[in-house]
């Protein structure tokens, strides 16, 4: 079946550091690929999406890219603040069916 | 955009009580909605699918009996935990797919604590 692997986490950083979050996934086809993120005691979010192979997902300084040939959608942010502390979940959903979702990575960013 | 507004944000209740989690899609059609349960500290799991006039559809290990669902309209979900135990506690949450296919939007989730 389908599954997601990412970087667990707990991830610390400072404030402007870069950050990546590894996301792998395996899937037959090709599946649309999500980054969910999920603040302290609140739902998700949706960060960013891609949908086919090539496409790149960008939102609020976060950037992936989908790439069909090594099966990641890595997330990555040149400057991290304190506020981008959060879980992030990497996500996949094939031919409309539900989502699987990664473990989460949990990020916390020190001032 | 689409929104869907899930029902209460938390709630605690007594062990042994019943507790209904509502999920509302307010300007889109939800032809199908998943439900979902977080675990503290742990990943999204999906618990069961409902399309709209139909039984939903449990995965691998969710007592039917103990969560029922129902999908009755286009624009509402419910799930009601019943007969609540402590090990029930976790976070609830909806996802709601669109008419055509394509979108799919979260609830806020719902936070259930069984004492």
């Amino acid at each position: 079946g389908n599954s997601v692997t990412q970087m667990e986490g707990p991830v610390t950083l400072s404030e402007e550091a870069f950050l990546t979050i590894n996301c792998t996934y395996t899937a037959t086809g090709y599946p649309s690929l999500f980054w969910y993120v999920q603040y302290p005691g609140e739902g998700l979010q949706l960060l960013l999406k891609a949908t086919k192979a090539d496409d790149k997902g960008s939102n609020k300084g976060f950037e992936a890219t989908y790439r069909k040939e090594t099966t990641s959608f890595h997330l990555e942010k040149g400057s991290v603040q304190v506020s981008d502390s959060a879980v992030y979940f990497c996500a996949l959903t094939h031919l409309g069916q539900n989502f699987v979702f990664g473990p989460g990575t949990r990020l916390s960013v020190l001032p | 955009g689409a929104v869907v507004s899930q029902h209460p944000s938390w709630v605690i209740c007594k062990s042994g009580t019943s507790v209904k989690i509502e999920c509302r899609s307010l300007d889109f059609q939800a032809t199908t909605m998943f439900w979902y349960r977080q675990f503290p500290k742990q990943s999204l799991m999906l618990m069961a699918t409902s399309n709209e006039g139909s039984k939903a559809t449990y995965e691998q290990g969710v007592e039917k009996d103990k969560f029922l669902i129902n999908h009755a309209s286009l624009t509402l979900s419910t799930l009601t935990v019943t007969s609540a135990h402590p090990e029930d506690s976790s976070f609830y949450i909806c996802s709601a797919r669109d008419r055509g296919g394509s979108g799919y939007t979260f609830g806020s989730g719902t936070r259930l604590t069984v004492v």
